[in-house]
């Protein structure tokens, strides 16, 4: 079973607007890491937060954890065509075991 | 430094015959996984090596997957007997243990489809 599950699951903007992608899972949880998916450079880990943190940056990247929530964001501002790839949330109960959601697929048009 | 090598690159097979995969992870990295990622999903975790113990298999479907790491470094997968279910990518990480929030560095799959 998949534990987080993003919204949306396609997103469509313009070079230069900010994506935002939403993450929910359903367990406790000692971090969660969001992670890029294009044909070109296969899977890459983008961010990490763990679950005493709220908010996390990283160049363009921007990640909040909202444990209550059990939710997470990634927003990527001023976006660039190479921006578009497949952007999964993964959680990490314990000892480094991934649990994927399903995916937003972005696509940044220049 | 090497990323993380995987062969095949893509394989195609029947329904009910073998396959195998192959990976080699980064050097140095104790923990090794393997995922399974079916088209418009994200990848599942099948199994968790860390060095050639098995941490976690509990995804693995055992009557027909396989998997070792006999030495601590390379490792393989297989699949016997196929079915059409199968079809996927075959993804394989290496962090370098299994500490918390290691980064995992992921090879660039075996595509695998089943007829």
């Amino acid at each position: 079973s998949q534990q987080g599950e993003e919204d949306p699951q396609a997103l469509s903007i313009q070079e230069g607007e900010n994506a935002t992608m939403n993450c929910s899972y359903k367990t406790s949880i000692n971090n969660l890491q969001w992670y890029r998916q294009n044909s070109g450079r296969g899977l890459v880990h983008l961010i990490l937060i763990r679950s005493n943190e709220r908010e996390k940056h990283s160049g363009r990247l921007r990640v909040t954890l909202d444990t209550s929530k059990k939710s997470s964001s990634l927003l990527i501002t001023a976006s660039r065509a190479a921006d578009t790839a497949s952007y999964f949330c993964a959680t990490d109960r314990a000892g480094n075991m991934l649990t994927f959601g399903g995916g937003t697929r972005l696509m940044v048009k220049p | 430094e090497a990323g993380v090598a995987q062969s095949p690159r893509y394989k195609i097979i029947e329904k009910r015959q073998s396959v195998a995969f192959w990976c080699n992870p980064i050097s140095g990295h104790a923990t090794l996984y393997w995922y399974q990622q079916i088209l418009g999903q994200g990848p599942k975790l099948l199994i968790q090596f860390q060095n050639n113990g098995v941490v976690d298999d509990s995804q693995l479907p055992k009557d027909r997957f396989s998997a070792e790491r006999l030495k601590g470094v390379d490792s393989t997968l297989k699949i016997q007997p196929a079915k059409l279910e199968d079809s996927a990518v075959y993804l394989c990480a290496s962090s370098f243990d299994l500490a918390g929030g290691r980064e995992q560095f992921f090879g660039p799959g075996t595509r695998l489809t089943v007829l």
